[in-house]
């Protein structure tokens, strides 16, 4: 069963902290690796992974994939307490279960709420 | 065992007019999002349905919108198109509530819009 795992669940920090979060996966047909950040209802797109050891990065925020450890890290420095929000990671897969063959299923973890305080 | 379906696969409009995009989910799915993805990034969320209410909305222009069906199929409009409207949008079916939040989104081929 394809799955996506983030840690820590919740995590509160000060502003001016650097936080390290975490996405680990085990799917089949592993196509790329997604960070969003959601602040009310609704996830923005932060990032799209699909080779190892490149990393991405905009302004504070950077990540990178690790496709032998099977895991992302998105790093942001210097917080801010706008960076308040969950930050979700989802896997795109390719999903060849349906007559269409070469269908994309997007597994999402359970996101990591992130808690910044003046 | 059909997937999510799209139509039209493609699709070729000049700016201004506008379009209508539509998607049927996997048999008993209830939930119903849509994604815009341009070449080289990920896939951006722009509304999600579940039960023919809306229940997300993305950093979108009021341009577009949205609507669900009795039969839980979903219409994606877009008016006075765009030429940075070009991309690919593509609908995703859920079986729970949340699009996300642990879930998985089978995506569906997706209609690749052309604005000239």
């Amino acid at each position: 069963e394809d799955k996506v795992v983030q840690s820590p669940l919740s995590l509160v920090v000060h502003e001016g902290d650097t936080v390290t979060l975490n996405c680990s996966y085990e799917v089949t047909n592993f196509r790329s690796l997604l960070w969003y950040k959601q602040e009310k209802k609704a996830p923005t797109f932060l990032f799209m992974l699909t080779s190892s050891g490149i990393e991405k990065k905009s302004g504070r925020l950077s990540s990178i994939l690790d496709k032998k450890e099977l895991s992302s890290i998105l790093n942001i420095t210097a917080t801010q307490t706008g960076d308040s929000a969950i930050y979700l990671c989802a896997v795109e897969v390719r999903e060849g279960r349906s007559n269409a063959g070469n269908n994309r299923k997007l597994i999402w973890g359970l996101g990591t709420s992130l808690a910044v305080n003046p | 065992d059909a997937g999510v379906t799209q139509s039209p696969t493609h699709l070729i409009k000049t700016r201004g007019q506008h379009v209508t995009l539509r998607c049927s989910p996997i048999s008993g799915h209830k939930s119903v999002s849509w994604y815009q993805q341009v070449l080289g990034q990920g896939p951006q969320f722009i509304f999600q349905y579940y039960e023919k209410e809306e229940r997300g909305r993305g950093n979108f222009p009021d341009r577009f919108s949205a609507r669900q069906f009795p039969n839980y199929s979903s219409e994606l409009n877009v008016n006075a198109l765009l030429l940075g409207d070009s991309a690919l949008y593509l609908c995703a079916s859920s079986l729970a509530g949340a699009a996300y939040l642990g879930t998985e989104a089978f995506f569906g081929q997706g209609t690749r819009l052309t604005v000239v």
